[in-house]
């Protein structure tokens, strides 16, 4: 299977919250991450956790993780028609000899209705 | 302070041909990683250099290649170019190796005809 799982659509009306969720397979992941993506445009890093944290918060986002199930979650307060984006999750891997590159998820296109 | 600066931001080549990509990391940066983005398979790793050697490696073949310079530019080659290299190719800078933050680029667009 996908080393890092995500649904591809999420769909909420403009002022309602919205919970990205992702699931990774691999417990060595040291660094966990979220991306939004306009069309036509790079990744911005949103945010990240590092693996010994079960929750980040900054501004409208919050981070949830449970390490013992592999979840991330990624939280937007009222949301807005801004945030429609794609929303990548990613985890970083020390092997310890350097980082091996982010694992992607194939990404959640998050649809606001107004 | 400036971001992640790649260039061009949009190709067009034909088949068999190559093609050079350019990414200036954020000043201070000296790990630069390049990813392909494709819509079947993704965003996939391609290798991410530090102080002007390669430490990482994806899976992908020979004909993709890279360098970093002494002020941490970074450059991509691929040779002999298939239709399926078509892709948006993304450059991410960190300041260290462990991609604590890495920032990324807004990308090249290569489409191969």
């Amino acid at each position: 299977g996908e080393d890092v799982e995500q649904s591809l659509f999420l769909s909420v009306r403009e002022g309602d919250s919205s919970v990205i969720n992702c699931t990774y397979t691999d417990s060595s992941s040291t660094y966990l991450y979220w991306y939004k993506q306009e069309p036509g445009a790079g990744l911005q890093l949103l945010t990240y956790i590092f693996s010994n944290m079960d929750m980040k918060q900054d501004q409208r986002l919050t981070v949830l993780l449970n390490k013992k199930d592999k979840h991330l979650s990624l939280r937007i307060a009222d949301t807005q028609t801004g945030d429609s984006a794609i929303y990548f999750c990613a985890e970083s891997r020390d092997s310890g000899g350097g980082a091996d590159g982010l694992t992607f998820g194939k990404g959640t296109h998050l649809i606001i209705q107004p | 302070k400036a971001g992640v600066t790649q260039t061009p931001r949009y190709l067009i080549k034909t088949r068999g041909q190559q093609v050079t990509l350019s990414c200036s990391p954020i000043s201070g940066h000296r790990s630069v990683s390049w990813y392909q983005q494709t819509p079947g398979q993704g965003l996939q790793f391609l290798f991410e250099y530090f102080s002007e050697t390669q430490r990482n490696k994806g899976n992908f073949p020979g004909r993709f290649s890279g360098r970093q310079f002494s002020n941490s530019r970074s450059e991509m080659n691929v040779s002999t170019l298939e239709l399926g290299d078509s892709a948006l190719y993304l450059c991410a800078s960190c300041y260290g190796t462990a991609n604590t933050e890495a920032f990324f680029g807004q990308g090249t667009r290569l489409t191969v005809v």
